[in-house]
């Protein structure tokens, strides 16, 4: 099975801490959106690339937060200085994008749990 | 400004009863994309449908149907003979077309959490 793969699945980091999470895309995919999703809420669109270009950030993606993709395959989005607010579960999705005609669905990965104590 | 409501927080059927999930929707934009995913409890997203807004037909696939009415901005879904392992998070989103005809970040609604019960 070739889906979206992120890693850890779970961290648990004390307040201040920063940390770094890794998304792999399915691998034909030039897409790759970052998400946040709090308990009992939808996800949250935080960021997106197509291929290594950085195309949007939300308002949430705070200058704590950065994102990247250097080689337009697998991305990391890190967190400086954790604080209590960003623990949720961060999820990493990627779909086909620039081949025209109908919007292609997002694919997610099993997202990764902060929990900043 | 694009917003998805799910006013319905959560639903309980017992087995083999139809159930509808609602969907309604706001853009701007004259073309767009909704969609339905489902988040079981292992958490996670499982992409089921997605639907431009130049086409407004009904879909059905096999105990799952999808009901898109841009006159009521509407994009309702609906589980026929539900079944336990129907019991999840049922998340509808949105997006507007991006410039090369592909689309970028979903909005999504706060969910719809159905349990169903043998």
């Amino acid at each position: 099975d070739t889906g979206v793969s992120q890693d850890p699945r779970h961290k648990i980091t004390k307040r201040g801490q920063n940390v770094t999470f890794r998304c792999d895309p399915i691998s034909e995919h030039n897409r790759l959106y970052w998400y946040r999703q709090t308990l009992g809420q939808g996800p949250e669109f935080l960021t997106y690339f197509q291929n290594e270009a950085q195309l949007e950030k939300s308002r949430l993606l705070s200058d704590r937060f950065s994102a990247e993709r250097p080689k337009g395959s697998f991305s990391t989005l890190e967190i400086q200085r954790t604080e209590q607010g960003d623990s949720a579960m961060y999820l990493c999705a990627s779909s086909l994008g620039d081949t025209g005609g109908a919007g292609h669905e997002q694919y997610f990965g099993p997202g990764t749990r902060l929990t900043v104590t | 400004a694009q917003k998805v409501t799910q006013a319905q927080t959560e639903i309980s059927v017992v087995e083999k009863e139809d159930v509808t999930l609602d969907c309604v929707y706001e853009t701007r934009d004259t073309t767009y994309y909704l969609f339905w995913y489902k988040q079981p409890p292992s958490g996670e997203l499982v992409f089921l449908i997605r639907r431009n807004s130049f086409d407004e037909q009904n879909e059905i696939s096999g105990r799952y149907s999808w009901n898109f009415q841009k006159s009521t901005s509407s994009f309702n879904f609906t589980i026929t003979a539900s079944q336990v392992v129907d019991s999840a998070v049922y998340f509808c989103a949105l997006s507007e077309a991006g410039a090369s005809g592909g689309y970028n970040k979903l909005i999504f609604g706060a969910g719809t959490r159905l349990a169903v019960h043998p």
